[in-house]
């Protein structure tokens, strides 16, 4: 059974510094892409970025609202994707999945909470 | 940046038809791809390749494409389809991938 577990979420000022992982179990994790999505509260779904798998250079892509202050990696000996969230923003208070990634997201986690507030 | 646009909400009775509509420019080159989201849940994956259904998808659901516009057809609607629903692509590169702004589904 495929699993994806989030953790790391939490509250944070602006301009903090976050790390979220995401656990992954039940599929070949280390031949996956892998994504970042996240949704502010009431509001819709908006992709964060994904990082594509070693053999296929570990690309990483990110979304233009992010791109420069997070930082998507992964582990695959643990099987284990990380999102680096850097200089936060209030904007960025949202649910944060993590999901397998074929040009769409088959599995998903349950997501995390992420609050940036004073 | 791309951009999908979906209607904000539709309404419609138990048992009639309800179609969700879903335009991007890019579509008539990268596949259409629709979740569903009931509240406090993850998004579920329904219909992926513009048409094709889900494992354990009810026949009711279908999806189509017609140049930019994807669209999700949901027949008999019931009560349990009540929920927000959500199309992705990607952009003309495949490189961002895209949702569009949902569209919550009332069953009246």
């Amino acid at each position: 059974e495929v699993q994806l577990v989030e953790s790391g979420g939490g509250l944070v000022k602006p301009g903090g510094s976050l790390r979220l992982s995401c656990a992954a179990s039940g599929f070949a994790f280390s031949h996956v892409w892998m994504s970042w999505v996240r949704q502010a509260p009431g509001k819709g779904l908006e992709w964060v970025g994904r990082i594509k798998s070693k053999t296929d250079g570990e690309t990483t892509h990110h979304a233009a609202p992010v791109k420069g202050r997070f930082t998507i990696s992964r582990e695959d000996s643990k099987s284990t994707l990380y999102l680096h969230m850097n200089s936060l923003k209030t904007e960025d208070t949202a649910v944060y999945y993590c999901a397998t990634d074929g040009g769409f997201f088959d599995y998903w986690g349950q997501g995390i909470l992420v609050t940036v507030s004073p | 940046s791309y951009e999908l646009t979906q209607p904000p909400s539709v309404s419609v009775s138990p048992g009639q038809t309800a179609n969700i509509t879903c335009s991007g420019d890019a579509l008539p080159k990268q596949y259409g791809y629709w979740y569903r989201q009931k509240p406090g849940q993850a998004p579920v994956m329904i219909i992926y390749k513009d048409n094709e259904r889900s494992s354990g998808v009810p026949e009711r659901f279908s999806g189509s494409s017609s140049g930019t516009i994807v669209t999700l057809t949901i027949s008999r609607v019931q009560a349990e389809d009540e929920a927000d629903y959500y199309c992705q692509s990607a952009d003309i590169t495949g490189t961002y991938l895209v949702f569009g702004g949902g569209t919550r589904l009332t069953v009246l």
